[in-house]
């Protein structure tokens, strides 16, 4: 098993660019998440998903698009990248958060300039 | 928003002492607590997930215990070693089942 991967590693962007993260994870976990981690703030909830074709918003949702087809994959999209969303992104699976751990992918580093 | 608060923000012990930190969150709703040790440039590694009052789980050196009632949980580190030093997150899901959220986490260090 792969676990849960991510691509890219690493990503620069000019302001007001578009890209996907893409996050896909081999384990049929019905539960996948994206979180941020800046510097002092931990892991911050940006959308999540409880299974295919349902998702749900976060802490801090404004500016992100998600979509759950699969049961695997979980890409998360900037519209329009804005410097304040430069962080460390990360994916995360679990077959139930409420009573199951989750799966954390390598994350990603998106520096938007 | 659901609070979250890890004490203290960082530690810094010598290498064979025992060492604890706390989490608390709110009591109301509880569905889980995560535990997570979580590396500099690597990604967070799961140590434990406890569900009940009174809930106590260990893995070699490290324990946690949980208290539902009072909203906080324990993670005890018994002869820190080195390669312990890492920040040790947690994160709860009260209220709601499918949203974690997370604490900024105790940055441990261990030194010789």
């Amino acid at each position: 098993n792969a676990g849960v991967t991510q691509t890219p590693k690493f990503q620069v962007l000019k302001t007001g660019q578009s890209m996907t993260l893409q996050c896909a994870q081999d384990m049929n976990h019905e539960y996948m998440s994206w979180y941020r981690q800046d510097p002092g703030m931990g892991l911050r909830l940006i959308h999540y998903s409880v299974g295919a074709g349902i998702t749900d918003q976060g802490e801090v949702p404004n500016g992100y698009n998600v979509s759950r087809s699969t049961t695997e994959d979980f890409p998360l999209r900037l519209l329009s990248a804005a410097p304040s969303q430069t962080s460390v992104y990360f994916c995360a699976s679990s077959p139930n958060p409420s009573v199951d751990t989750q799966y954390f992918g390598p994350g990603t580093r998106l520096t938007v300039l | 928003i659901l609070n979250v608060e890890q004490s203290p923000q960082s530690l810094h012990v010598q290498e064979g002492d025992s060492t604890n930190f706390t989490c608390s969150f709110p009591s109301s709703n509880f569905y889980a607590l995560h535990w997570y040790r979580w590396e500099t440039a690597k990604s967070p590694e799961a140590l434990f997930v406890m569900t009940l009052n009174g809930d106590e789980k260990k893995k070699g050196r490290i324990s946690a215990t949980l208290n539902t009632k009072e909203g906080y949980s324990y993670l005890y580190i018994k002869g820190s070693q080195p390669e312990d030093s890492a920040t040790y997150l947690c994160a709860s899901n009260t209220g709601t089942a499918s949203k974690l959220t997370f604490g900024t986490g105790t940055r441990l260090q261990v030194t010789l």
